[in-house]
């Protein structure tokens, strides 16, 4: 089965730039989708389709894929940002959903 | 306003039953891909069964053969039920709405959730 791998933590200091990466192999092949979770609430999607942004979401937040790794990048880190993230891939080959492990984004 | 609200959670023993529903408000459950996907206390999202528009379904590797997913398109509600229920399947569950007709579209709506506890 396909599997998506995600640094367990990343932190980041206010108005620097945060990486979150979702590795998977050759996930260029896929359509990447990006979950913010905040503590006892439900994901919301933040980036769709790669680098998509729903409406709503500031454009400081964004998303690439190429070769063997996803990119969630977000720019100008504020407080609020600070959640657990999740990278989410649909795997044709099995018709299964994939997440990866989930990221906790702390801002110092 | 598209609403999801699932109930049917709580605490059940080991090797037990229980269905869980999401009740769909502002679009039409049949129209859409609908999934469920379970969290674990402190842990990351998990993907537990899909059920297509044309009604296939498909489950996690973890629940096959005793989870199964449905709908009743009268009550416009969505359905897990969970069968043999296992330590492990203590989760909050979430039931998410697929954004378009096909697969690998992202989940843009999601209910508040509903937890189950399997403890004897």
């Amino acid at each position: 089965s396909y599997v998506l791998t995600q640094p367990p933590s990343v932190s980041v200091a206010p108005g620097k730039t945060a990486s979150i990466t979702c590795g998977g192999n050759n996930i260029r092949s896929k359509v990447v989708h990006w979950y913010q979770q905040k503590p006892g609430q439900a994901p919301v999607v933040v980036i769709y389709y790669d680098s998509g942004r729903p409406s709503g979401i500031p454009e400081r937040i964004s998303g690439s894929n190429s070769g063997n790794t996803a990119t969630l990048t977000i720019s100008r880190v504020e407080a609020g940002d600070e959640a657990d993230y999740y990278c989410q891939v649909w795997d044709s080959s099995s018709d299964h959903w994939v997440f990866g492990g989930g990221t906790k984004l702390t801002v110092l | 306003e598209v609403q999801l609200v699932e109930s049917g959670g709580g605490l059940i023993q080991p090797g037990g039953s229980l269905r869980l529903s999401c009740a769909a408000s502002g679009f039409t459950v049949s129209s859409l891909y609908m999934s469920w996907v379970r969290q674990a206390p402190g842990k990351g999202l998990e993907w537990v069964s899909v059920i297509h528009i044309d009604g296939s379904t498909y489950q996690a590797d973890s629940v096959k053969g005793r989870f199964a997913i449905s709908r009743d398109n009268s009550k416009n509600t969505l359905y897990l039920q969970m069968s043999s229920l296992r330590v492990e399947d203590t989760a909050m569950y979430y039931c998410a709405r697929e954004r378009g007709e096909n697969s690998g579209h992202p989940f843009d709506y999601w209910g508040q959730g509903t937890l189950v506890t399997v403890s004897s």
